[in-house]
């Protein structure tokens, strides 16, 4: 089965300071991973996803994240924060064979103090 | 404007009463969601549905009830049988099973 470990359930950064928001996935094939930003009282948005390719990956609002395979990690950075930021940002998983639905961390609510 | 609706945005009921939650799409997927979002708790999956007629339970599937008849719409009935239906509810649905999913805005329910 998969799973989803997202380490801090609250992350409080300074304006312009490092974003780093980490995720670590347990899947036994190769997985789809994906970030998703989450502003209060509304749905999901999609930031990024790795799928196949390139091991770095740009998404919206300038975050970026690094699929490493050996560390199973898929982390989730920005190298200058902004207040628009402040919101929940989930970490899913998926297996590339399309057999399971994503599977979700429980999620990292991301501060960012002026 | 393709996407995905959900309604209504908040919903209040009295306990013992079941209760629908809509869920349209005009995205043309063949999969969707329903995952019900509580606070420090993440994602938890409900219902899927892969293709019309046919769906599976999820991880937390009691108490709640969902029909596919229809490619672009996937209800979802939280019942009496859930012990605990206050929760925020979040529909998707992906081109594919496991590929990146969009979300609809989101049902608050609550029971009183």
């Amino acid at each position: 089965a998969q799973s989803v470990t997202q380490l801090g359930s609250h992350v409080s950064v300074s304006e312009g300071a490092l974003v780093l928001l980490r995720c670590n996935y347990s899947s036994s094939v190769p997985p789809y991973l994906f970030w998703y930003v989450q502003y209060p009282n509304q749905g999901l948005q999609l930031l990024l996803k790795y799928t196949t390719g390139a091991t770095l990956v740009k998404g919206i609002n300038g975050f970026e994240a690094e699929f490493k395979k050996s560390e199973t990690s898929f982390h989730l950075t920005k190298p200058s924060a902004h207040r628009s930021d402040a919101a929940e940002y989930f970490c899913a998983v998926s297996e590339m064979s399309g057999n399971t639905p994503l599977v979700f961390g429980k999620g990292t609510r991301l501060s960012v103090i002026a | 404007d393709g996407g995905i609706t959900q309604s209504p945005k908040y919903l209040f009921r009295k306990e013992g009463q079941n209760v629908t939650l809509s869920c349209e799409q005009n995205l043309n997927h063949d999969a969707m969601y329903w995952y019900r979002q509580d606070p420090g708790q993440g994602l938890r999956l409900i219902y899927y549905s892969q293709i019309v007629n046919d769906f599976q339970k999820g991880d937390i599937a009691e108490g709640y009830s969902v029909s596919r008849e229809k490619k672009e719409s996937f209800p979802l009935t939280v019942t009496s049988a859930q012990k605990n239906p206050t929760a925020f509810y979040l529909c998707a649905s992906s081109r594919i099973q496991g590929t990146e999913a969009f979300f609809g805005q989101g049902t608050r329910l609550t029971v009183v």
